[in-house]
């Protein structure tokens, strides 16, 4: 059975400081990752994506995320964080018929 | 752009009360979904529609239905609500690409007493 999750409920990190956001996964053929930022009261928007091939992958806002096979995980970071990157993100796993499911999420506080 | 529209945004519903959530979509999409967001539990697929004409069991499809009625709209139905489908509902779409985006729309959130 396929699954993802996302260890840390919470992260509070300072503005300006590296944000790193862990996402492991569980599925038996190469999988289709991504992750999703969702601002308070709005839907969720895709940041990047992992389908194959160069298993750095970048994305929208600055962010980045390395896939690692070897250690079944897909995390998200960014060098140095603004006070608009606080947000709740999800990662997520995908089939080829476009199906997708969510890992619980990550809150991002960014303090001053 | 409109993007994904969701109505009605706010809903409070009695136990045993009926309603439908409607979501449309302008961008031709061939797939649409539908996922209920529970603190704690991430997003979970309640139904999706490959096509039009198609619809198929999410996750936690008990206690809903749903009907696309033309490539633009799928609506989601609650014929007898219950509290525990006191949650927040998102519609998306997907392209024929299947890449993995959806666009989602901007939710609505409904509470059941």
């Amino acid at each position: 059975a396929q699954s993802v999750t996302q260890p840390d409920i919470h992260i509070t990190v300072s503005e300006g400081a590296s944000l790193e956001l862990r996402c492991n996964y569980s599925y038996g053929a190469t999988p289709y990752l991504f992750w999703y930022v969702q601002s308070p009261g709005q839907g969720l928007q895709l940041l990047l994506k992992y389908f194959s091939g160069d298993t750095l992958v970048q994305g929208i806002k600055g962010f980045e995320a390395e896939f690692k096979r070897s250690q079944s995980s897909f995390n998200l970071r960014k060098p140095s964080v603004h006070w608009s990157d606080a947000a709740e993100y999800f990662c997520a796993l995908g089939n080829s018929w476009g199906k997708l499911q969510f890992g619980a999420g990550t809150q991002v506080v960014v303090t001053p | 752009n409109a993007g994904v529209t969701q109505t009605p945004k706010f809903q409070v519903l009695k136990t045993g009360q009926s309603m439908t959530l409607q979501c449309a979509q302008d961008m031709n999409h061939n797939s649409m979904y539908w996922y209920r967001q529970d603190p704690g539990m991430g997003l979970r697929l309640i139904y999706y529609s490959a096509s039009e004409g198609t619809t198929d069991k999410g996750e936690v499809p008990n206690g809903y239905n749903v009907s696309r009625l033309n490539k633009r709209e799928f609506s989601l139905r609650l014929e007898s609500a219950a509290p525990s489908q006191t949650s927040v509902y998102f519609c998306a779409s997907m392209g024929t690409s299947h890449t993995g985006e959806l666009f989602f729309g901007e939710g609505s959130r409904l509470t059941v007493l």
